[in-house]
């Protein structure tokens, strides 16, 4: 299972959005509405931010949402913020496996 | 609170072995499906493994580059479940976490493994 992709950096000033995509098969991301998206700070464990390709976990802030069109899902963040600075990481059911992405650093400029 | 909190690492040798441990609280952890992810140092996130929850069957999974050397088992008296891992490898140097999407969501802090002679 081939790790699902995604662009190494994406940026966006304070107050804009930035877009995250994740690409992968019809035998993971296209294949099944279970795509999870998690935000990594530099030293800390990783954080569950998007379930079930749209889902936000309780405590989450609006501000993340997510999509999938195909074999390609999304992670929106809007009105960005200096806290939401880290590494974000997309992953996939794949029926006999799970799968994630090759991760995607967000700098707040 | 839904927590994870993972034990067992350390320092082993090519070759050898180690169980980790994860005790979660706050929910049952037969009842949510329960994954290992690990990362090695500098580099992102890998799935290891995974066991479901009993109503889909308990039954585990791996990924391929560890399938045959790790299993994941459980003891449901003590909210408690394990990765054994067998014949290591120098890549298998990672930090470990466990973790479950169900509940809201929670990983453990991390424990880390290090392979080498």
């Amino acid at each position: 299972q081939s790790a699902l992709t995604q662009p190494p950096s994406a940026s966006g000033s304070p107050g804009q959005s930035v877009t995250i995509s994740c690409t992968g098969t019809s035998s993971d991301v296209g294949g099944y509405n279970y795509v999870s998206w998690y935000q990594q700070h530099p030293g800390k464990g990783p954080k569950l931010m998007i379930y079930e390709v749209s889902k936000r976990p309780s405590g989450v802030p609006d501000r993340f949402s997510g999509s999938k069109s195909g074999n390609t899902a999304s992670l929106t963040v809007s009105g960005l913020q200096t806290e939401d600075e880290a590494d974000y990481y997309c992953a996939s059911y794949a029926g006999s496996s799970s799968v994630f992405g090759t991760g995607t650093k967000v700098t707040v400029l | 609170e839904v927590q994870l909190v993972e034990s067992g690492g350390g320092l082993v040798k090519p070759g050898g072995s180690l169980r980790l441990s994860c005790v979660a609280s706050g929910f049952t952890f037969t009842n949510a499906w329960m994954h290992w992810v690990r990362q090695a140092p500098g580099k992102g996130l890998e799935w290891v493994g995974r066991i479901k929850r009993k109503t889909d069957g308990g039954t585990t999974d791996f990924a391929a580059p560890v399938r045959g050397r790790f299993t994941i088992s459980g003891d449901d008296s003590i909210n408690t479940f394990y990765l054994q891992m067998n014949s290591l490898k120098t890549e298998d140097t990672a930090v470990y976490y466990c973790e479950t999407d169900d509940y809201g969501g929670a990983w453990g802090q991390g424990t880390l493994v290090t392979v080498s002679s």
